[in-house]
């Protein structure tokens, strides 16, 4: 059974730093990795999507790379705003045509001013 | 586009009550799916459609029942409500093919009292 583990649970950092999110899984007959967004009450939007060929994926200032191998992904945020603060929830697809997610329990960030 | 819509958005049952949830996606998608998201436990698969007329079980089925009998909908039923079902559900949708990448809906939070 896939299971998905985030580090850190929560995370607070100043205004303006780079910042790291850590997501690893347990079986790497993964077809897909999937970071999203939620902010509090929200749904949730999604942020990157790595295909299980790719090794990383790129939009604006978020940066997630894929090591299936090792069972790792990363979130990789530059310049850190308050806006940023949310929950990031990292999911990945199992290895069939069609694609349940498993998540896992997320990290709280908080970008303070 | 609409995307995928819930209803309603909130609701109070009491123990024993049934109810239905509705979800709604107007991106001609081939798959749907219900989750439900609780405190320290992640977003967790209840049921899956991979097309009109057809259902499958998730991760944490019991005490739920769906239907699909249109493609652009995805019904979650509850026969009788208990407490342990109060949560926040969330349905998704996801094209056949391409990136199987999935949207999901706004949420619908269930307090059964």
């Amino acid at each position: 059974k896939q299971e998905v583990t985030q580090i850190p649970a929560a995370l607070s950092v100043p205004e303006g730093e780079n910042l790291v999110l850590n997501c690893s899984f347990t079986d790497s007959a993964i077809y897909n990795l999937q970071w999203f967004r939620q902010d509090p009450g929200k749904g949730l939007t999604s942020l990157l999507l790595i295909q299980s060929s790719q090794r990383e994926q790129t939009s604006g200032r978020l940066n997630a790379s894929l090591d299936k191998s090792s069972g790792r992904s990363t979130l990789y945020i530059a310049a850190s705003q308050p806006g940023d603060s949310a929950t990031y929830l990292c999911a990945v697809a199992g290895g069939t045509s069609y694609g349940k997610l498993t998540f896992g329990q997320g990290t709280i960030l908080t970008v303070h001013p | 586009n609409a995307g995928v819509t819930q209803t309603p958005k909130f609701r109070v049952l009491k123990t024993g009550q049934s109810m239905t949830l509705l979800c709604a996606q107007d991106m001609n998608h081939e798959y749907m799916y219900w989750y439900r998201q609780d405190p320290g436990m992640g977003l967790r698969l209840i049921h899956y459609s991979v097309g009109e007329g057809t259902t499958a079980k998730g991760e944490v089925p019991d005490g739920y029942n769906v239907s699909r009998l249109k493609k652009q909908n995805f019904l979650l039923g509850l026969e009788s409500a208990a407490p342990s079902q109060t949560s926040v559900y969330f349905c998704a949708s996801q094209r056949q093919g391409g990136s199987y990448e999935q949207y999901f809906g706004p949420g619908t939070r269930l307090t059964v009292t």
